[in-house]
């Protein structure tokens, strides 16, 4: 089975200040479409998962541009341009190309 | 607007069975797989189980292989899952969470497997 691994696993950040989190897969994630199916959710405290970010860098639906994200493999990346106190919470990325679905350890965002 | 409302969670003893419903509105059902994904307590977010969304085809997480069934209604656009020989392991939230890339999450339903 793939495994996503994420880093750092606690990120604290003053407001306005950009955040990064990694997302490392133990096999590339190329499909054999030529797509990546590398997707980031985000996990406010007490509430269910939302996606973000589909197939590396496609935002969905009402996410601000503040976030992006970038990478391609095995080596991806979830970037907060300037982070809001409404940024608090998990962040995962997860795969989809390979079988089954893996998701990273999560991210936990704070603000400093 | 989207609406995915799972409910049938609860306290079950260790070894019993417990069903899962997610309801879903708001989407054209019948043309989504559709997942199960859990949360145990403080943890992280596990992918257990998809159906296709003609319900042709199933797959689902080793840990719960089976034990566990996923079954859906296109008619009642309803989406279920059976769980067997519960154990501790099995305490989570259960999210029904649509398509393959998991687009959209319900609130999710606790199950606690406990005596």
């Amino acid at each position: 089975d793939v495994v996503m691994t994420q880093s750092p696993l606690s990120l604290p950040v003053t407001l306005g200040q950009p955040a990064s989190i990694s997302c490392r897969s133990s096999q590339s994630l190329v499909y054999s479409d030529g797509n990546t199916y590398l997707n980031w959710f985000q996990q406010r405290p007490g509430q269910s998962p939302r996606r973000l970010i589909y197939k590396v860098s496609n935002r969905d639906s009402g996410v601000p541009d503040r976030f992006s994200g970038s990478g391609s493999g095995t080596d991806f990346t979830l970037k907060i341009s300037r982070v809001e106190a409404d940024d608090v919470g998990f962040y995962y990325c997860m795969q989809a190309t390979h079988w089954p679905p893996a998701f990273g350890q999560g991210t936990k965002l704070e603000i400093k | 607007e989207v609406q995915l409302a799972e409910s049938g969670g609860g306290l079950v003893q260790p070894g019993g069975s417990l069903r899962l419903s997610c309801a879903a509105s708001g989407i054209t059902f019948k043309t989504y797989y559709m997942n199960w994904v859990r949360q145990a307590p403080g943890e992280g977010l596990v992918w257990v189980s998809r159906i296709k969304n003609d319900g042709s085809g199933t797959s689902y997480a080793d840990s719960v292989k089976g034990r566990f069934t996923i079954s859906r209604d296109n008619a009642t656009n309803t989406l279920y899952l059976q769980m067997n020989s519960l154990t501790a392991e099995d305490t989570a939230v259960y999210y029904c969470v649509r398509d393959a890339s998991l687009g959209y999450w319900g609130q999710g339903t606790l199950v606690t497997v406990s005596s």
